[in-house]
């Protein structure tokens, strides 16, 4: 069965220091996202991303955040730098159709430690 | 905007007994509703979802969950808990204008024996 695949499933980090957060989505699929949940909270929503383009894009996606499909299979999270409220569980998804009730796939996440 | 909330961050049963996981929703225009779950160490994976049909839901792993307009709930449930089902478990909406689910905070299930 198709999934989502994501790299590394745990990342520890410093302070200011960048971090790239890898996914490799359903090899079909066209529209892809990330949604991060702090411990203890709920898993939010960060971005959308079609056709090489944010489609959108939450507050918490500030300027610090990029995302980038450098190929045709990969997509990624890049955070500049590191701040320690960065800390989360990362989630990677795709959609195979942008209709609302279509599923999204998720990665098993990359759990960010920033210290 | 549209929003889920979910009664209850830990529910614990024993197994065999009946699961209830809550989910209440805020939308404006009618929500489409999912129901995703985490097992350890694992990715989100979806058990069912709503999109205007059925109002009865019928999920993987022998959950269904009934929309109730009145009520603006999505509860999901399961006649007979199994020990396989302690997981983490999610109530999501989007509607149509929207691109992005929009989480509950989740309810861990913990089955006893």
């Amino acid at each position: 069965e198709p999934e989502v695949t994501q790299t590394p499933s745990h990342q520890v980090t410093q302070m200011g220091q960048e971090v790239i957060l890898r996914c490799v989505p359903i090899s079909n699929h066209l529209y892809f996202y990330w949604y991060r949940q702090i411990l203890g909270q709920k898993v939010e929503f960060l971005v959308s991303f079609y056709n090489n383009e944010i489609s959108e894009k939450s507050e918490i996606f500030d300027d610090q955040f990029s995302v980038e499909r450098p190929d045709g299979s990969n997509f990624t999270l890049k955070i500049r730098s590191t701040k320690l409220e960065d800390s989360a569980m990362y989630f990677c998804a795709s959609r195979g159709e942008v209709l609302a009730n279509t599923e999204a796939f998720f990665g098993q996440g990359t759990r960010l430690t920033v210290v | 905007a549209q929003s889920v909330t979910q009664l209850g961050s830990h529910v614990s049963v024993s197994e065999g007994a009946l699961v209830l996981l809550r989910c209440n929703y805020s939308s404006s225009v009618p929500p489409y509703l999912f129901w995703y779950v985490q097992y350890p160490n694992q990715g989100l994976q979806l058990l069912l979802k709503y999109t205007s049909a059925a109002t009865l839901v019928k999920g993987i792993n022998g959950f269904e969950a009934e929309f109730k307009k009145s009520e603006t709930s999505f509860h999901l449930t399961k006649p007979s808990a199994h020990m396989s089902d302690a997981a983490e478990y999610f109530c999501a909406v989007i509607t149509p204008s929207k691109d992005a689910l929009n989480f509950g905070k989740g309810t861990s299930l913990l089955v006893t024996p």
